[in-house]
């Protein structure tokens, strides 16, 4: 069975750093991309950015470019989703998903979700 | 640069049929398209892949009451003898020149 599974709930504090992660199992995980999503409360599904595992080629949406950095451990099959400095505004839920292989293609998995809290 | 174009509420009764719809604007009528739930509370759930076609291919478990179609740009995924846990949000989602696409969603209500 395909299946992502993420790192649990995080409260930070305004300026803290965090690095919060997905991972796979189920399949050759170094064959596909995978994509992280925002979703701040009571709204929909916004693109963050996205990471094909095999070689770490990375795309950002302009939202996000130079807001959070998108990396992977090949060795342990998992993904990470990382802020240098939280805001308040980047409290959410943040689901990774599994998007194509070896191109691009919508998402077949998702992972459960990790809430963020950003609260002084 | 295309665009997902959904309605944002759609409301239908209990063991009747919903169709909901996801217009690529600005794009090509041969996109691969993907369905998604979102159950209040819960991660979205993967329900198909959509061509342009028409064919779709439904992800594991997905029951036989959801199916798709195409016509032209319009994407639709249809849902027959509607269930109380039909009631959630819809997102169409694409992939195009680097940009991934995600509809604004249709909230369903099981009447």
């Amino acid at each position: 069975e395909v299946q992502l599974v993420q790192s649990g709930a995080e409260v930070k504090k305004p300026g803290e750093s965090l690095k919060i992660s997905c991972q796979g199992s189920g399949y050759r995980f170094t064959d596909y991309w995978v994509g992280w999503v925002r979703q701040m409360p009571g709204k929909g599904l916004e693109w963050m950015g996205l990471i094909f595992i095999g070689d770490s080629d990375s795309r950002y949406s302009p939202s996000f470019q130079g807001q959070v950095t998108i990396s992977a451990d090949k060795s342990i099959n998992t993904a990470y989703l990382e802020w240098g400095s939280l805001k308040a505004s980047d409290t959410a839920v943040y689901y990774c998903a599994r998007l194509g292989s070896p191109a691009v293609t919508p998402v077949d998995t998702w992972g459960q979700g990790t809430l963020v809290t950003v609260s002084s | 640069q295309p665009m997902l174009t959904q309605s944002s509420s759609a409301s239908a009764s209990l063991g009747s049929s919903v169709k909901l719809t996801c217009t690529v604007n600005g794009g090509h009528s041969s996109y691969v398209i993907a369905w998604h739930q979102q159950q209040p509370g819960k991660a979205p759930r993967f329900l198909m892949k959509l061509e342009g076609s028409g064919r779709y291919n439904k992800g594991s478990g997905v029951p036989d009451r959801f199916s798709g179609s195409s016509s032209g740009a319009d994407r639709y995924l249809t849902i027959s003898n509607l269930q109380s846990e039909d009631e959630a949000d819809y997102y169409c989602e694409t992939w195009d020149s680097n940009t991934w696409l995600f509809g604004g969603g249709t909230r369903l209500t099981v009447l």
